[in-house]
């Protein structure tokens, strides 16, 4: 059982650039999130998503867009990098009958923009 | 909207000392209570929770935590740490029926020989 798992783990950019992080859950869960990691801030949400098709805005959206074509998958792209965007991210998911209880987290992606 | 305060951003302590995490968090409504731990290089995983009943609820892996709704307080303890505790800590709040989860800032536990 995969559960929640997250491409790249890894990935370096230059200002400017854009990329796309991927998460996969194999759970069927209908809630999804994506949080910011940063050093004294705990986890910030970005984007979430309550069932495919859907998305909602976080506390800390501006810069990101976010898709959820398909119920298992859930993209974060950033279109054009800065160096503020440089953090941990990690995607979560929940069958939304308890959020908390029930959140499903995956191992994370290292971006770093120089 | 729901917050969260955790104290102190790192906690020192010798193997075998007790150890306390402290957690303040603001709500005007109902909230469900969370702590999450998070071993270096690993995503978060649930450690313990209060959804209602017993204030004080428990871990497998002997961490406890006290709902103190007065207080609105809910801090982590332990009563003799391991090395294998080492990690960083995030308290969590949801409103009741809520689609989002809240995270405070988080507490990073290092437990020294």
């Amino acid at each position: 059982n995969a559960g929640v798992t997250q491409t790249p783990k890894f990935r370096v950019l230059k200002t400017g650039q854009s990329m796309t992080l991927l998460c996969a859950q194999d759970m069927n869960h209908e809630y999804m999130y994506w949080y910011r990691q940063d050093p004294g801030m705990g986890l910030r949400l970005i984007h979430y998503s309550v069932g495919e098709g859907t998305t909602a805005k976080g506390e800390v959206p501006d810069g990101y867009n976010v898709s959820r074509l398909k119920k298992q998958n859930f993209l974060l792209g950033l279109e054009s990098a800065a160096p503020s965007q440089t953090s941990v991210y990690f995607c979560a998911s929940s069958d939304g009958t308890l959020i908390g209880e029930k959140l499903f987290f995956g191992s994370g992606t290292q971006l770093s923009v120089l | 909207a729901q917050s969260v305060t955790q104290l102190d951003s790192q906690v020192p302590v010798f193997e075998e000392a007790p150890v306390e995490l402290r957690c303040n968090y603001s709500s005007s409504v109902s909230v469900y209570l969370f702590w999450y731990v998070q071993y270096p290089n690993q995503g978060l995983q649930l450690l313990l929770k209060y959804l209602s009943g017993s204030t004080l609820v428990e871990s497998i892996n002997g961490f406890e935590a006290e709902f103190n709704k007065s207080q609105t307080s809910f801090h982590l303890r332990k009563p003799s740490v391991h090395i294998s505790d080492t990690a960083e800590y995030f308290c969590a709040v949801s409103k009741k029926g809520a689609q989002k989860l809240v995270f405070g800032q988080g507490t990073r536990l290092t437990i020294n020989p």
